[in-house]
C-alpha cells in the first residue's frame, strides 16, 4: 500500500531556482494538501485541492503555485526559491469527512 | 486570531500521569475534529477522530464543546512512548483542515 507519496526526499536549492514538490496518492482521494512545517512549529497550509482542475490558497500561498490535473497527483511548484522557504513540506489527502493521510515529507533548504 | 489554537507547552508528566490538552477553534462553521501525533521529524499520524458525542480510545478521551468552540485530549496513565508533539485540526465545513502549532509531551521516567 502506497499512500501518500512525496518525492524528492531531500533538496538543497540555490536561491532564485525553482522546482517542483511531487506528490501522489493511490487511494482515490477528493482532497489534497500541502502544508510546510518550520523548525518547532505547527504544520501551515499553503494550497488545497477538492478534486481535479479546482485549487484553492491556504495561510501561505505566496511563493508557491499549485496545479491538479488527475485526481492522484498535486504537485507544489517553487518559482524563485528564497531562504524563506527553508522547511520541512507535507503533502495529504483524505476522502470527505474523513482524517488525512500523510506522506513522509521533503525537506527542502534554500541557500 | 489563529483558527485553531493551542498551548505549545511542553508539559513535563511522570509515567502514570493524566495530562489534558485543549485546543479552540474560531470558525463555528468547523465541521470536522481530529487529533494527530507527531514524532521528531516524522509524518503527523492519526491519534483519533473527534466526535460530538465524545469518544474513547484506550487510554485516550477525545471531546468538542460546539458551545465554547474548544476539543480536548485526555490521555490516562502515561507512558514514556506517548512522549511526542500532539496537534489538533479544525476544518472549515468540510474541505479546509487547519492545524493548531501542537502540544510537545514529554513523559518521564
Amino acid at each position: 500500500n502506497a499512500g501518500v507519496t512525496q518525492t524528492p526526499k531531500f533538496r538543497i536549492l540555490k536561491i532564485g531556482q525553482s522546482m517542483t514538490l511531487q506528490c501522489a496518492q493511490d487511494m482515490n482521494h477528493n482532497y489534497m494538501y500541502w502544508y510546510r512545517q518550520d523548525p518547532g512549529m505547527g504544520l501551515k497550509l499553503i494550497y488545497y485541492s477538492v478534486g481535479a482542475g479546482i485549487t484553492d490558497k491556504g495561510e501561505v500561498p505566496n511563493g508557491y503555485n499549485v496545479s491538479r490535473s488527475t485526481t492522484e497527483d498535486f504537485p507544489l511548484r517553487l518559482e524563485l526559491a528564497a531562504p524563506s522557504q527553508t522547511s520541512v513540506y507535507f503533502c495529504a489527502s483524505r476522502p470527505p469527512k474523513a482524517e488525512a493521510f500523510f506522506g513522509q515529507g521533503t525537506r527542502l533548504t534554500v541557500v | 486570531r489563529k483558527e485553531v489554537e493551542q498551548d505549545p507547552g511542553p508539559f513535563n508528566v511522570p509515567e502514570g500521569a493524566t495530562v489534558a490538552f485543549n485546543c479552540t477553534y474560531s470558525n463555528s462553521a468547523s465541521q470536522s475534529f481530529f487529533w494527530y501525533r507527531q514524532d521528531c521529524r516524522k509524518e503527523p499520524k492519526l491519534l483519533m477522530s473527534v466526535y460530538s458525542s465524545g469518544n474513547e480510545d484506550g487510554r485516550f478521551t477525545a471531546q468538542l464543546n460546539r458551545a465554547s468552540q474548544y476539543i480536548s485530549l485526555l490521555i490516562r496513565d502515561s507512558k514514556l512512548s506517548d512522549s511526542a508533539t500532539y496537534l489538533c485540526v479544525g476544518g472549515t465545513g468540510f474541505q479546509k483542515l487547519v492545524f493548531g502549532t501542537g502540544t510537545r509531551l514529554l513523559v518521564s521516567p
